[in-house]
């Protein structure tokens, strides 16, 4: 069975700064992985998505993520936080033919002015 | 291109009643899973349809049903409500869950009294 683990419920930034959020996953196959966003009172937006083609991968707005096999982690990073950074993240996996993902509990982010 | 659009966006129910919920997803995706939502149990997964068949469901009782229609439109029934099925039912489609890239609606919320 696949699950992931986000490392920090709540994460709090300056603007400016570096967002890094923390995701392990666990997977007895290749998994494939997501970070979704999703802003208040709305549903989950795909940032990025890693399915083994290259393990630096770059999304909207800004993020990227590495996937570290090594590590096996799959952690999300963005060089300077915008005040419009400002929601909760879900790290997922998903085995294949699994058909759903798995998602993490989640990490809210705050940005500083 | 329209988006995923769920009906209705906030209900109210008391115990014991029934409640059905809707979701169109992206035109020409033929695959649509529903995620419950909820501040203790996060974001898991109910069930996952594909050409009206369902291939994948979640750890939920029989009280939560689905199905699929042939236009792809998906509908999901909770029967018998109870206090702790008070959540955010997210619905998603892709055009293969098996292709792992789920375009997400805005939810129903749901509130059981």
């Amino acid at each position: 069975a696949q699950s992931v683990t986000q490392l920090g419920s709540h994460v709090s930034v300056s603007e400016g700064a570096l967002v890094l959020l923390r995701c392990n996953y666990s997977s007895s196959v290749p998994p494939y992985l997501f970070w979704y966003v999703q802003y208040p009172n709305q549903g989950l937006q795909l940032l990025l998505k890693y399915t083994s083609a290259a393990t630096l991968v770059k999304g909207i707005n800004g993020f990227e993520a590495e996937f570290k096999k090594s590590e096996t982690s799959f952690h999300l990073t963005k060089p300077s936080a915008h005040m419009s950074d400002a929601a909760e993240y879900f790290c997922a996996v998903r085995g294949f033919r699994d058909y759903k993902l798995s998602f993490g509990a989640g990490t809210t982010v705050t940005v500083r002015a | 291109k329209a988006g995923v659009t769920q009906t209705p966006r906030y209900l109210i129910k008391t115990r014991g009643q029934q409640v059905t919920l809707s979701c169109s997803p992206i035109s020409g995706h033929r695959s649509v899973s529903w995620y419950q939502q909820t501040p203790g149990q996060g974001l898991q997964f109910l069930f996952e349809y594909f050409s009206e068949t369902q291939r994948n469901k979640g750890n939920f009782p029989g009280r939560f049903s689905g199905r699929q229609f042939s236009n792809s439109r998906s509908e999901m029934n909770v029967s018998t409500l109870e206090l702790g099925d008070s959540a955010l039912y997210l619905c998603a489609s892709s055009l293969d869950a098996n292709t792992g890239e789920l375009f997400f609606g805005e939810g129903s919320r749901l509130t059981v009294l």
